[in-house]
């Protein structure tokens, strides 16, 4: 009932290309939903996030789309660069003042020149 | 402004024994949470802590504790370790009174049993 799924487990994307990261929940008294970016050696810093009376939110070259009806939620990083190699953990919460995350399983995203 | 600081950054400990964690805030945030991290369990909350006071818990055994300080600062104990408690254990702040605030983690406390 708590579950986040998100795939793809690992990426490889071509420098200058679309990154695509896929979560779905099965909550629906989730109505957060950040994405965080963790660097080897680091704690996962956020990233952007969305609540669900929106279905797009653009901050710079980052995306999130969003389908409530689905419980799906995707992050999309265009002109991916060498220095966006990560791992990416999409996450959930609930509730006001409710700190508790719900992360997904992460994605290793490597992009190659 | 000073990030969340979590000490220490790596320890080795022997099964059976204990382990204490430290975690200040960022100054003003009243809330600290708790995760680990492991290869194959991923990101898993285990306590979040308001004004002294545990708000939310986790589904980890009573062996996992914690504490927070008047200072907003945290603690998190884990007793009788055993080998699967080897982790990378997160904290994080947030100012804990408006849903949906940033949540900003700290670099985490590498805990390795043997």
């Amino acid at each position: 009932q708590q579950q986040v799924k998100q795939s793809p487990q690992s990426l490889i994307v071509q420098k200058g290309g679309i990154s695509i990261i896929n979560c779905a929940y099965e909550n629906t008294a989730f109505d957060y939903f950040p994405w965080y970016q963790q660097f080897p050696g680091k704690g996962p810093a956020l990233l952007i996030a969305i609540r669900p009376d929106v279905s797009e939110k653009k901050e710079g070259r980052f995306t999130i789309s969003f389908n409530k009806s689905a419980k799906q939620f995707s992050l999309h990083i265009m002109d991916s660069q060498p220095g966006d190699s990560a791992t990416y953990f999409c996450a959930a919460s609930m509730d006001f003042g409710n700190e508790k995350l719900t992360f997904g399983t992460g994605t290793r995203l490597t992009i190659i020149p | 402004k000073a990030g969340v600081t979590q000490t220490p950054r790596y320890l080795i400990k022997t099964r059976g024994q204990q382990v204490t964690l430290s975690c200040s805030p960022i100054s003003g945030h009243r809330s600290v949470s708790w995760y680990q991290q492991t290869p194959g369990q991923g990101l898993q909350f285990l306590f979040e802590y308001f004004s002294e006071t545990q708000r939310n818990k986790g589904n980890f055994p009573g062996r996992f504790s914690g504490r927070q300080f008047s200072n907003s600062r945290s603690e998190m104990n884990v007793s009788t370790l055993e080998l699967g408690d080897s982790a990378l254990y997160l904290c994080a702040s947030s100012h804990g009174t408006i849903s949906g605030n940033t949540i900003y983690f700290g670099e985490g406390s590498w805990l390795t049993v043997v």
